[in-house]
């Protein structure tokens, strides 16, 4: 079951408009990691923030992580219609087991 | 560096048949992981190897299995095909597979069992 979860579910904006989705979890993390996914493709990296770590930028895009609340958010500036993707936050999960667990995603949609 | 490839990138198998999914990591990753995305259960571990050994698996039945190869290369195979098994299957290379190491992700391979 997925135990990440993101919000909005589905999000529309203007060109140029900045686009806030947000990420929460349940228990405690190294990091967090954010990647993009257009539409049926595979999924690109877009920034990791390790727990120790408040704010995180790469380009347009900004990364806030409050480990006291369990939740992230990820800020695209200036949008463009090529930032039209599904996004999505991971952890990896608790214990020994390396695999990243997923939320259901944000789907953005930046009209032209 | 090139980055992950899958092959193929687009499949249509029968029910019942088996099908198997080829994953090339990034030169220099010793860690594959496998996903399935489905609309209704989104991405999904399917498991994870490392230095050819099956390091960790997700909860899917035996009918999923993979392996890995000493060039780091990995396969997955599903056998007695359902038409549930339609998705979209992607592969991850990790340097090491840690946890504080990112994953990289290739194109993935459509699956659709009719």
């Amino acid at each position: 079951s997925q135990q990440g979860e993101e919000d909005p579910q589905a999000l529309s904006i203007q060109e140029g408009e900045n686009a806030t989705m947000n990420c929460s979890y349940k228990t405690s993390i190294n990091n967090l990691q954010w990647y993009r996914q257009n539409s049926g493709r595979g999924l690109v990296h877009l920034i990791l923030i390790r727990s120790n770590e408040r704010e995180k930028h790469s380009g347009r895009l900004r990364v806030t992580l409050d480990t006291s609340k369990k939740s992230s958010s990820l800020l695209i500036t200036a949008s463009r219609a090529a930032d039209t993707a599904s996004y999505f936050c991971a952890r990896y999960s608790q214990g020994g087991s390396e695999k990243l667990v997923f939320g259901k995603g944000t789907k953005l949609t930046v009209n032209p | 560096k090139a980055g992950v490839t899958q092959t193929p990138r687009y499949l249509i198998k029968t029910r019942g048949q088996q099908v198997t999914l080829s994953c090339s990591p990034i030169s220099g990753h010793r860690s594959v992981s496998w996903y399935q995305q489905t609309p209704g259960q989104g991405l999904q571990f399917l498991f994870e190897y490392f230095s050819e050994t099956q390091r960790n698996k997700g909860n899917f039945p035996g009918r999923f299995s993979g392996r890995q190869f000493s060039n780091s290369r990995s396969e997955m195979n599903v056998s007695t095909l359902e038409l549930g098994d339609s998705a979209l299957y992607l592969c991850a290379s990790s340097l090491q597979g840690r946890k504080s190491y990112e994953q990289y992700f290739g194109p993935g391979t459509r699956l659709t069992v009719t």
